[in-house]
């Protein structure tokens, strides 16, 4: 089983629906990333939260909210999707005792009608 | 603002060496990681560098000079599935990742 997992891997919805992506991790981290990667662009980072309470905004954060329900737990809500949504989305953990690496879930593919 | 360069694609032969270049402008500097990232996948780690020099792991290197703002990655007998993204990221001084947009590895038999 994968050490980070998000659900649905692939999504297909219509502007207006509201939307949930749910990333939850085995390995024991407390840094957990949502990002979206479009194609030509480099990884852009939506938010990230360093433990349970404390949020904060990346630097694509308008139209996205997260939830971090527990230290295994991150969810990215799209409020009323829109078709420049469209993107694969990837859930990241990371230790804060360690270098900073990256551990990625196998990504959610959201398309917005 | 902060910026991280690299090549959009490169062409390499199976069997070759493949040097993928990155520059980087940020705003300090807490280290740089290379990933590797197959089409459709997720990204996987690579090489990590926070003191200048090269750093070799099998069949990848990885080279670091801070005072140019430049590494690299070196792909040694290059095999068909080193096909991929070959993605850069540096960490600033607020410990963010900068992410390059990547460089494309075409490996041609």
């Amino acid at each position: 089983d994968a050490d980070v997992t998000q659900t649905p891997r692939n999504r297909i919805t219509k502007t207006g629906k509201r939307i949930m992506l749910e990333c939850s991790q085995t390995k024991g981290h407390d840094r957990m990333y949502w990002y979206r990667q479009d194609p030509g662009l480099g990884l852009r980072l939506i938010y990230y939260s360093f433990d349970v309470k404390d949020i904060n905004k990346g630097e694509i954060s308008d139209g996205y909210s997260v939830s971090r329900q527990a230290q295994a737990k991150f969810s990215l809500s799209l409020e009323s999707a829109i078709p420049n949504q469209t993107a694969l989305y990837f859930c990241a953990t990371s230790d804060s005792r360690d270098t900073g690496e990256l551990f990625f879930g196998e990504g959610s593919r959201l398309t917005v009608l | 603002g902060q910026n991280i360069d690299q090549p959009t694609e490169m062409t390499a032969t199976e069997g070759a060496i493949v040097q993928i270049n990155c520059t980087y402008q940020t705003s300090g500097f807490n280290g740089l990681f290379w990933y590797q990232q197959h089409a459709g996948e997720a990204p996987t780690f690579l090489s990590y560098n926070v003191l200048d020099g090269l750093e070799e792991k099998g069949r990848f290197s990885s080279f670091l000079s801070r005072s140019k703002g430049y590494s690299y990655l070196l792909l040694k007998e290059l095999q068909m599935k080193d096909s991929a993204s070959y993605l850069c990221a540096v960490m600033d001084s607020n410990y963010q990742l900068i992410w390059g947009a990547g460089t494309k590895l075409i490996i041609k038999p």
